[in-house]
């Protein structure tokens, strides 16, 4: 299984850009997360979804939409790119609504620059 | 306060020493935890999940103290392997974020 698969893995984009990162899962997990992490802080949970054509806003969703239109994808919009998006973002899905004894499965990160 | 606190750390520490690290978290409705660990420049992966008796997984010990409201990970035996970033992380069941992740302490095992 290919488990979550996030591309791409690296990015830079120019101030007032636009850009989807791309989120797939293939374990028909209901629920998928959006996650951005910052250096010496912890992760910070950007949208959320609960299924499919069902979203709805983390902690930090300013400057992001998604969509889920499957259960599969999870895509991510930047709009509008500013300095303060430079972070790594990580999909991760889960089976359960909250992570269970399984815990959460990540993708690999996408490394985002604005400059 | 921070909700979920970590030393930074980093620890270092000799090959085949025993190291521990706590972790405390500041709302007493939060539910669940877990240790989670972070390769440099990867994705996060569960390590295991702290259970109100404590729990063990090999060399890894987890433990729970819900009156101080913090949660430790032992390591026994510490491996060169071990070297990570390790993250705390509290499951709130009020609130519709889930999850609510430590910054994380770094380990470094030394030869």
């Amino acid at each position: 299984n290919a488990g979550v698969t996030q591309t791409p893995k690296f990015r830079i984009l120019k101030i007032g850009q636009s850009m989807t990162l791309q989120c797939t899962q293939d374990m028909n997990h209901n629920y998928m997360y959006w996650y951005r992490q910052d250096p010496g802080m912890g992760l910070k949970l950007i949208y959320y979804s609960v299924g499919a054509g069902i979203t709805d806003k983390g902690e930090v969703p300013n400057g992001y939409n998604v969509s889920r239109s499957t259960t599969e994808d999870f895509p991510l919009r930047l709009e509008l790119a500013a300095p303060s998006q430079t972070s790594v973002y990580f999909c991760a899905s889960s089976y359960s609504n909250g992570p269970g004894s399984e815990g959460y499965t990540f993708g690999s990160g996408t490394r985002l620059t604005v400059v | 306060r921070k909700e979920v606190e970590q030393d930074p750390g980093p620890f270092n520490v000799p090959e085949g020493a025993t190291v521990a690290f706590n972790c405390t978290y500041s709302n007493s409705a939060s539910q669940s935890f877990f240790w989670y660990r972070q390769d440099c420049r990867k994705e996060p992966k569960l390590l295991m999940s702290v259970y109100s008796s404590g729990n063990e997984d090999g060399r890894f010990t987890a433990q729970l103290n819900r009156a101080s409201q913090y949660i430790s990970l032992l390591i026994r035996d510490s491996k060169l392997s071990d070297s990570a970033t390790y993250l705390c992380v509290v499951n709130i069941m009020d609130s519709n974020y889930q999850l609510i992740w430590g910054a994380g302490t770094k380990l470094i095992i030394k030869p």
